[in-house]
């Protein structure tokens, strides 16, 4: 069964800018989460889509935001890019079928701001 | 509000010794833990978790973690380390109160093995 997958891979961006990341979770996983890694703050909770719908989310600003595809597909958009969001944004997607549901992670897609 | 710590940044061990990397929670009722363990330059991968039963959680590539209640730990263990052992891990806690209760990751663990 093929794992998670992101898209791009790396991006570079400058100020201002916005950008849109995609992931696909494994079949037949429903959930996608959306978590961003930094050397400074570690890994942060973004949001939880289920169904095409959010169901959890971290504290970021609104500039951060996502959906989810009736295939369950997600994207996560960042409008108006800061130098701070320079990072490896993950994704992981996990089955829905109780909290101790294993969330299995992408390889990331690696986000650099100008 | 759940929350995890590992309090060491780094640690070092000379292949073939044991390994311990130290994890410890907090959450109101019965823990789900995790462990995940990253490479660089790729996505976490995991390793074990802790749902209920044996207090001895068995996972991939000979990691071990054994949950502690009274000491609210969940330490990640193997008894011999390899250079390929390596990464960056991750223990991670869910609430088990149910429905979309996020994960908190701690801030990781670099793990050094020593030729």
């Amino acid at each position: 069964k093929a794992g998670v997958t992101q898209t791009p891979r790396y991006l570079i961006k400058t100020r201002g800018q916005q950008v849109t990341l995609s992931c696909s979770p494994i079949s037949g996983h429903r959930s996608v989460s959306w978590y961003q890694q930094t050397p400074g703050q570690g890994l942060q909770f973004l949001f939880e889509y289920f169904s095409e719908t959010q169901r959890n989310k971290g504290n970021f600003p609104g500039r951060f935001s996502g959906r989810q595809f009736s295939n369950s597909r997600s994207e996560m958009n960042v409008s108006t890019l800061e130098l701070g969001d320079s990072a490896l944004y993950l994704c992981a997607s996990r089955v829905v079928g109780g909290a101790g549901d294993t969330q299995y992670f992408g390889p990331g897609t690696r986000l650099t701001v100008l | 509000a759940q929350s995890v710590a590992q309090p060491e940044d780094q640690v070092n061990v000379a292949e073939g010794n044991p390994l311990t990397v130290k994890c410890t929670y907090s959450v109101s009722g019965n823990p789900y833990l995790f462990w995940y363990v990253q490479y660089p330059n790729r996505g976490l991968q995991f390793l074990l978790k802790y749902i209920t039963g044996d207090n001895l959680v068995k996972g991939s590539y000979g990691f071990e973690a054994e949950f502690n209640k009274s000491q609210t730990s969940f330490h990640l263990k193997k008894p011999s380390a390899l250079v390929s052992d390596s990464a960056l891990y991750f223990c991670a806690v869910r609430d088990p109160s149910g429905g979309y209760q996020k994960v908190t990751f701690g801030t990781g663990t670099k793990l050094q093995v020593i030729p």
